[in-house]
């Protein structure tokens, strides 16, 4: 299993600044994930943050908005740019255990995630 | 592309009903599948997952699955709920071309006591 920890776990920010969130794995994992979860709606995958490559973003999402650094094996952070109301959400840090190749026993781990609202 | 949808937005139920709730997959090659509980204030977590053989998964808290490829469908299912399972459920899939899950839209789930 693996353990995820979020800093911060909410923050409330002013238009146009930034917001650094850091996601902290207990274990070494290649395959990490960020994911948007706005008010009552489902995940949005942000972009894969893979340790030694950059990081690849989904449609919607670029890299100038959502800059991720992905230093080592257990840590990394997503950054929130020029913020507005409308990134107000919860944002995800996820991370992929793998056992080989996806197998019945991998699994995808959440972290409790960072509230955000921008005023 | 890989996808998944659920069609139940927000479902209501007396405590003892029985449920089920609906998912269903796109084709894309080998299908791997998952349900997630997202409980009030706390982290998703994995109920259940098929990835091959018996296509009945049962998972934790009670709940299992079936998976029936003819019908392109990952349904769960619970005898009998309880107001403790008042929760949001995500259906998902593995996009294995792209290494990442894929969520459906969500259900969620109130039980009245």
């Amino acid at each position: 299993s693996a353990v995820i920890s979020q800093k911060p776990s909410r923050d409330i920010c002013q238009r146009g600044t930034s917001l650094t969130i850091q996601c902290q794995v207990d274990s070494q994992v290649t395959m990490m994930f960020w994911y948007r979860q706005q008010p009552g709606q489902s995940l949005t995958l942000i972009a894969t943050a893979n340790q030694g490559s950059e990081a690849t973003y989904e449609s919607g999402f670029v890299i100038d908005k959502f800059p991720i650094s992905r230093p080592n094996l257990t840590f990394s952070t997503l950054t929130v740019s020029n913020m507005s109301p409308e990134d107000s959400s919860i944002y995800l840090c996820s991370v992929l255990l793998l056992a080989g190749g996806l197998s019945s026993t991998d699994t995808q781990y959440f972290g409790p995630g960072t509230r955000l609202t921008v005023l | 592309a890989q996808s998944v949808s659920q069609h139940n937005h927000h479902v209501i139920l007396s405590e003892a009903a029985s449920l089920e709730l609906g998912c269903n997959y796109s084709y894309g090659g080998t299908v791997n599948l998952f349900w997630y509980v997202q409980y009030p204030g706390q982290h998703l977590q994995l109920l259940l997952k098929y990835f091959s053989g018996d296509p009945l998964v049962k998972g934790i808290k009670g709940f299992e699955a079936e998976f029936i490829k003819s019908k392109f469908s990952f349904n769960l299912r619970k005898p009998s709920v309880q107001w403790s399972d008042t929760a949001e459920y995500f259906c998902a899939t593995w996009y294995s071309s792209a290494s990442k899950i894929i969520f459906g839209s969500g259900t969620r789930l109130s039980i009245r006591p």
